[in-house]
């Protein structure tokens, strides 16, 4: 079945690094790739999303480009800051479902 | 626009015990999914319905969940009785259609079994 693998956290970095969160996935077929980040006390936001390979989807300074050779769809931020303390899932939609990694939660300090 | 609801926010309950929660998605939205977090893991696929109708139920863990959507329009997802390992954030998600399409998340309901 369908599955979604996520860089294991937590992640803590200071304001202004770069952001690497990486995420492979197994699918059949040609599923849409998401990334949706959970702020505290909040829902689930969508981030970022592609649907075709070579796709790229950006929000927000943050940038994740659907590699089909590679089946994976890493999120980046050149320079994070404080407010983009949060949790991210990556995700993958197919046949009508999502399908989540464990979500990463990451910490950005002054 | 208003996005997805969901209502309660937190509930307490003890084992044993029923708890239903409400989810309103976005109007026009046919398509309506119930999500669940257990424990911080990642989050599980319970079931889709499209208007009324239960398109896919495989994620439903056990016999102890109910969900409904009368009318198409609002769903309700009940436990009972619930079991301490029910605990964890239920999330609703609606979208227009079925296929590549954005699901739009509610902020989810905390549960809490004791």
């Amino acid at each position: 079945g369908d599955s979604v693998t996520q860089m294991e956290g937590p992640v803590t970095l200071s304001e202004e690094a770069f952001l690497t969160i990486n995420c492979t996935y197994t699918a059949t077929g040609y599923p849409s790739l998401f990334w949706y980040v959970q702020y505290p006390g909040e829902g689930l936001q969508l981030l970022l999303k592609a649907t075709k390979a070579d796709d790229k989807g950006s929000n927000k300074g943050f940038e994740a480009t659907y590699r089909k050779e590679t089946t994976s769809f890493h999120l980046e931020k050149g320079s994070v800051q404080v407010s983009d303390s949060a949790v991210y899932f990556c995700a993958l939609g197919h046949a009508g479902k999502s399908t989540f990694g464990d979500g990463t939660t990451l910490t950005v300090k002054p | 626009e208003a996005g997805v609801t969901q209502f309660p926010s937190h509930s307490v309950i003890e084992k044993g015990q029923t708890v239903t929660l409400r989810c309103d998605p976005i109007s026009g939205h046919d398509n309506l999914y119930w999500y669940r977090r257990v424990m911080g893991k990642e989050i599980k696929f319970l079931l889709h319905f499209v208007k009324e109708s239960k398109q896919d139920e495989s994620g439903m863990p056990n016999n102890r969940f109910l969900a409904e959507r009368t009318g198409g329009t609002y769903s309700t997802l009940k436990v009972q009785p619930a079991e301490l390992e029910d605990s964890g954030v239920y999330f609703c998600a609606s979208s227009r259609t079925s296929y590549g399409e954005t699901q739009y998340f509610g902020p989810g309901t905390r549960l809490l079994v004791l």
